[in-house]
């Protein structure tokens, strides 16, 4: 079985500073990893994911997370956050292959302040 | 590319009346969609998986009488909440994942089903 972990639940930073929003995971086979970015009253959207390759791994509005096999994380990295970052974020994993039943983790709400 | 739509995107219903939310991917052929659940300040709960042509399977828990789900097409899948109650109220979320079975799940903007 699967689960992911995000530590905080409620992040805040300061506009310009570094984001940083946490992902543990747990899986019995090598996971697919996704971060995805939910705004007010919206679906989920993509901001990146790992399959295999390479561990870094670059997404949409300068957001990146890197693969620790050795840490289980899956850690979402922005260098400067951006007013228009404030939203909830959900860490997934997945089985791989078919990428079938995604377990969520239970979200990090991202607070910038001015 | 890759965009999943639902329709309609806020309903308000009287109790005991059965709604219906459609999911589209646009731009590809889904041969399998999920449902998805979201209460208030909490994460997306699965409901049901749903292959193109086949029986919904439903999460444990999940009463597939009251959520009835048809996947009749590659690009269309509907969830009927039926004899809807004031408890169902909630945040309705599906996904599609393209055909040959790749690895993401690409979300619809969400139905936010009010019962009265």
């Amino acid at each position: 079985a699967q689960s992911v972990t995000q530590l905080g639940s409620h992040v805040s930073v300061s506009e310009g500073a570094l984001v940083l929003l946490r992902c543990n995971y747990s899986s019995s086979v090598p996971p697919y990893l996704f971060w995805y970015v939910q705004y007010p009253n919206q679906g989920l959207q993509l901001l990146l994911k790992y399959t295999t390759g390479a561990t870094l791994v670059k997404g949409i509005n300068g957001f990146e997370a890197e693969f620790k096999k050795s840490e289980t994380s899956f850690h979402l990295t922005k260098p400067s956050a951006h007013m228009s970052d404030a939203a909830e974020y959900f860490c997934a994993v997945s089985e791989g292959g078919y990428g079938q039943n995604f377990v969520f983790g239970p979200g990090t709400r991202l607070s910038v302040l001015p | 590319g890759a965009v999943v739509s639902q329709h309609p995107s806020r309903v308000i219903c009287k109790s005991g009346t059965s709604v219906k939310i459609e999911c589209r991917s646009l731009d590809f052929q889904a041969t399998t969609m999920f449902w998805y659940r979201q209460f208030p300040k909490q994460s997306l709960m699965l409901m049901a998986t749903s292959n193109e042509g086949s029986k919904a399977t439903y999460e444990q828990g999940v009463e597939k009488d009251k959520f009835l789900i048809n996947h009749a097409s590659l690009t269309l899948s509907t969830l009927t909440v039926t004899s809807a109650h004031p408890e169902d109220s909630s945040f309705y979320i599906c996904s599609a994942q393209t055909s040959g079975g790749t690895d993401t799940q690409y979300f619809g903007p969400g139905t936010r089903l009010t019962v009265l």
